[in-house]
């Protein structure tokens, strides 16, 4: 099914440890971004990229990498993970402006302990 | 940046009632969503309504842009429909702003 894949879907890390998450769509959509949820926050963006080799950061990028690796990929990276990145993270995709909404992946379930 | 505020923030209904919920914004705006992020935590796409109005089934939304507000009405509620409901709209710069959502709690 078209659409976009995120792995891992859960992972539980030790605080100083790092990892990445990823992220594929398949609806050739030029705009990918990260988000985190956290309880009573609602969804707050960390990273876009509006294209291929082009990333900016969003509302809360600190203690984030990102990677564009294609049209397709978009990689989210803790170098060293903090309690305070415990949170579900959501990649999304989108077409051109005007031509739909978004699209989201399932979610990565993250607890950094 | 554009300010996005959804209400009620909770919402208790009994199975077979009618609800609307609120979403307004401070800004112009050329897209919004609704979302029903269910009890698993999956974000489904419930409308892509920039303006105008759309019905899928029990559910339907209506954006008014000039205003700067959009309502989604679900009729006949049932347990299934219980979650999280959020709009968001693009910033000047495309980013996606989400409303803190409504939560809404259907009983049987």
């Amino acid at each position: 099914n078209a659409g976009v894949t995120q792995t891992p879907k859960f992972q539980v890390l030790k605080t100083g440890q790092s990892m990445t998450l990823q992220c594929a769509q398949d609806m050739n959509h030029n705009s990918m971004y990260w988000y985190r949820q956290d309880p009573g926050m609602g969804l707050r963006l960390i990273y876009y990229s509006a294209s291929e080799g082009t990333t900016d950061k969003g509302e809360v990028p600190n203690g984030y990498n990102v990677s564009r690796l294609n049209k397709r990929e978009f990689s989210l990276r803790l170098e060293s993970a903090a309690p305070s990145q415990t949170s579900v993270y959501f990649c999304a995709s989108r077409g051109a402006p005007g031509r739909g909404g978004y699209t989201f992946g399932s979610g990565t379930r993250l607890t950094v302990v | 940046g554009i300010q996005v505020e959804q209400s009620p923030p909770d919402l208790i209904l009994q199975e077979g009632a009618n609800s609307t919920l609120r979403c307004n914004f401070s800004d112009s705006v050329n897209n919004l969503q609704w979302f029903h992020q269910n009890p698993w935590g999956q974000l489904i796409n419930l409308f892509y309504i920039p303006s105008g109005t759309k019905q899928n089934g029990r559910l339907s939304a209506t954006t008014v842009a000039t205003e700067r507000y959009s309502l989604l009405y679900i009729s006949s509620s049932q347990t299934t429909d219980s979650g999280v409901y959020f709009c968001a709209v693009p910033n000047r710069d495309d980013k996606i702003i989400f409303g803190k959502g409504t939560r809404l709690h259907i009983l049987p």
